[in-house]
């Protein structure tokens, strides 16, 4: 079955890179999201790749995918105190709409 | 704005008593889901809905119910058969569409509390 694992926990200082990493099981055709959830609130879709790129850039956010060893990371430029959250990766297969979601990286951002 | 509109915030349950948490939305989507939220748990499956008037359970769908009776609406109830049921409840919407996979919306979510 799918499975999708990610790394618990992640600090860093502010104006730091942040890498966010995430593996996931073996599928042909695969999309993986990522999404953000600050505390007490639902998930904000922050951005998504299909599994024939590579890379991804949006503004500070740089996905970049290894399709041989199904690894995925979420690297934030210039990171600031607003982007402390929890970060979800998230598995779809193409032609089925349900997620498997990864357990969270918490990431803590310090002045 | 269109959106995912989850109420009520905060729910609290008696021991025995069946709670339905809402979940509307104007997006104009054909799928909806139901999430469940545990600490260091990530999110669980608990139902889905691609059409109106048909739905699907997920990874974890024992003691809850569902209805899809309007494209907008997809209520969850949470039965007295669910032992366990405080958590965090989070409800989404997508279009499906053959071919490519579209994102996920979600709302706010529900903390659902036993008293």
């Amino acid at each position: 079955g799918e499975d999708v694992e990610q790394s618990l926990f992640l600090s860093v200082r502010e104006g730091d890179s942040s890498v966010i990493n995430c593996t996931y099981t073996d599928s042909s055709s695969t999309y993986l999201y990522w999404y953000k959830q600050e505390p007490g609130a639902g998930l904000q879709l922050l951005t998504y790749i299909f599994s024939n790129m590579d890379m991804k850039q949006d503004q500070r956010l740089t996905v970049l995918l290894n399709k041989k060893d199904k690894h995925l990371s979420l690297r934030i430029a210039d990171t600031q105190t607003g982007d402390s959250a929890i970060y979800f990766c998230a598995e779809s297969i193409l032609g089925y709409s349900t997620l498997t979601f990864g357990k969270g990286t918490m990431l803590l951002v310090s002045p | 704005d269109g959106g995912i509109t989850q109420s009520p915030k905060y729910l609290f349950r008696k021991e025995g008593q069946n709670v339905t948490l809402s979940c509307e939305q104007n997006l104009n989507h054909d799928a909806m889901y139901w999430y469940r939220q545990d600490p260091g748990q990530g999110l669980r499956l608990i139902y889905y809905s691609q059409i109106v008037n048909d739905f699907q359970k997920g990874d974890i769908a024992e003691g809850y119910s569902v209805s899809r009776e309007k494209k907008e609406s997809f209520p969850l109830t949470v039965t007295s058969a669910q032992k366990n049921p405080t958590a965090f409840y989070l409800c989404a919407s997508s279009i499906p569409r053959q071919g490519s996979n579209q994102p996920q919306h979600f709302g706010d979510g529900t903390r659902l509390s036993i008293l």
